[in-house]
């Protein structure tokens, strides 16, 4: 049972337009949310993150909306450039976790088009 | 200190056989977690340590699987009597005691990992 999903495995965007990418998750217990970047033969890198009692973190060309009636977050990447180009994970954890551990989304691959 | 640091970065092995990975972490992080990831899945929790005490293991470290962390340091998995389900990407991240401490500023730091290829 996946508690973080992230149903698109791929998007593809113009330059300087606007990347979305989405994420939906089941488990209410989480109230801490992240977003890493990871490129071919990296591990992830931390982009953003977002607590459940705010509904937006922005961060440069960065931003995350959390929707917790819904239970959904995106990523707004503004204007997208050609390094964006990467697969993106969302994360997602408990406070009242001891570990903090992380449950990730499968990732969608985001290609920035020139 | 230029991050986490994995070793090796790459493994194949004969099915049957016993591999160890290493991990050296951010030296003033306490908190060493490993992780798996396999192809076209994020990245899923195996255990994690605060300094050289184990605390949680998941349901997916098999008995075949057994992490370290002498003396709070670096950290070694060791995969004994491999099988060919146990391919994957081994990630070694590591993190400040205090999560919230950290919250907007960063999240876990990840090693590049080793991937295994058991054949």
């Amino acid at each position: 049972d996946q508690q973080v999903k992230q149903n698109s495995p791929s998007l593809s965007v113009q330059e300087g337009r606007i990347s979305i990418l989405n994420c939906d998750y089941t488990n209410s217990m989480f109230d801490y949310f992240l977003w890493y970047k990871k490129y071919p033969a990296e591990g992830p890198t931390f982009l953003i993150s977002i607590s459940s009692i705010k509904d937006k973190n922005e961060d440069g060309r960065f931003t995350v909306f959390l929707n917790k009636s819904a239970k959904h977050l995106s990523l707004h990447i503004v204007p997208s450039q050609p390094g964006d180009s990467a697969v993106y994970f969302c994360a997602a954890s408990e406070s009242s976790g001891s570990a903090r551990q992380l449950t990730f989304g499968s990732g969608t691959q985001l290609t920035v088009l020139p | 200190d230029t991050g986490v640091s994995q070793n090796p970065r790459h493994k194949i092995t004969k099915r049957g056989q016993n591999v160890t990975f290493r991990c050296d972490p951010i030296s003033e992080h306490n908190r060493l977690y490993w992780y798996r990831q396999t192809l076209g899945q994020g990245p899923e929790f195996l255990t994690y340590f605060q300094n050289e005490a184990q605390l949680e293991k998941s349901r997916l470290l098999s008995d075949r699987f057994s992490a370290e962390r002498p003396k709070g340091s670096f950290s070694t998995l060791e995969i004994q009597r491999t099988e060919q389900g146990d391919s994957a990407m081994y990630l070694c991240a590591s993190s400040f005691l205090n999560l919230e401490r950290d919250r907007g500023r960063d999240g876990y730091t990840f090693g590049s990992g080793t991937r295994l290829t058991v054949v």
